[in-house]
């Protein structure tokens, strides 16, 4: 079956500008969750939706939000963008249940670079 | 305060040895989760390995596997037999339960190069 997939793989914006990135999760996934991944960083939880619900949400400022469709696809914006905001931003999805680990699904995530 | 930590930022080995990389974590929960990722060049978070905090025994997926000690709160994985292509990012996670869901903490990651 399909895998996460990720959209654009890449851009290049400036500074002020704002970006949309996009997440089709896999299907019969129905919680969508971001990270944004800088250099010696790691994983920084960005946020998670649930059935167009945001359930968690991680520390970042109001500049970066994002929402799910009923469809489970999801949107992550970011607006006013600033240098330090280049990075991957990596979705993923997930089907947890009593029967089954939990994995993350990962996508191969949205490159950004501002300029 | 890190709730994962890895301390080795790059290590080497060489092709057909094998491999440890370390995680330690901080949880108060007694249900959780860990998981091994792997992070190649192309920038995808690929699953590896799975343990819960109630597995008795060690998990093992192929060439991986998981040294799982609670007391300790380690949780180290174990690559036999590199091969080039494991060369690559390795990130070790942890969910635990957050006002009845589910959050996944990332560690910072282990560059791992395999020498030929």
């Amino acid at each position: 079956k399909a895998g996460v997939t990720q959209t654009p793989r890449y851009l290049i914006k400036t500074r002020g500008q704002q970006v949309t990135l996009s997440c089709s999760p896999i299907s019969g996934h129905r919680s969508v969750s971001w990270y944004q991944q800088t250099p010696g960083q790691g994983l920084q939880f960005l946020f998670e939706y649930f059935s167009e619900t945001q359930r968690n949400k991680g520390n970042f400022p109001g500049r970066f939000s994002g929402r799910q469709f009923s469809n489970s696809r999801s949107e992550m914006n970011v607006s006013t963008l600033e240098l330090g905001d280049s990075a991957l931003y990596l979705c993923a999805s997930t089907r947890l249940q009593a029967s089954n680990t939990g994995e993350l699904f990962f996508g191969e995530g949205s490159r950004l670079t501002v300029l | 305060a890190q709730k994962i930590t890895q301390t080795q930022p790059g290590m080497f080995v060489q092709e057909k040895e094998a491999v440890t990389l370390d995680c330690t974590y901080d949880t108060s929960d007694q249900s959780y989760g860990l998981f091994w990722y792997k992070q190649p060049s192309s920038g995808e978070m690929i699953f590896l390995i799975y343990q819960g905090s109630y597995d008795e025994q060690n998990a093992t997926e192929g060439r991986y596997s998981l040294n799982f000690q609670k007391a300790r709160k380690s949780a180290n994985l174990v690559i036999s037999a590199s091969q080039l292509g494991d060369s690559a990012m390795y990130f070790c996670a942890m969910r635990e339960r957050l006002s009845g869901t589910y959050k996944y903490i990332f560690g910072t990651g282990t560059r791992l190069k395999v020498l030929a």
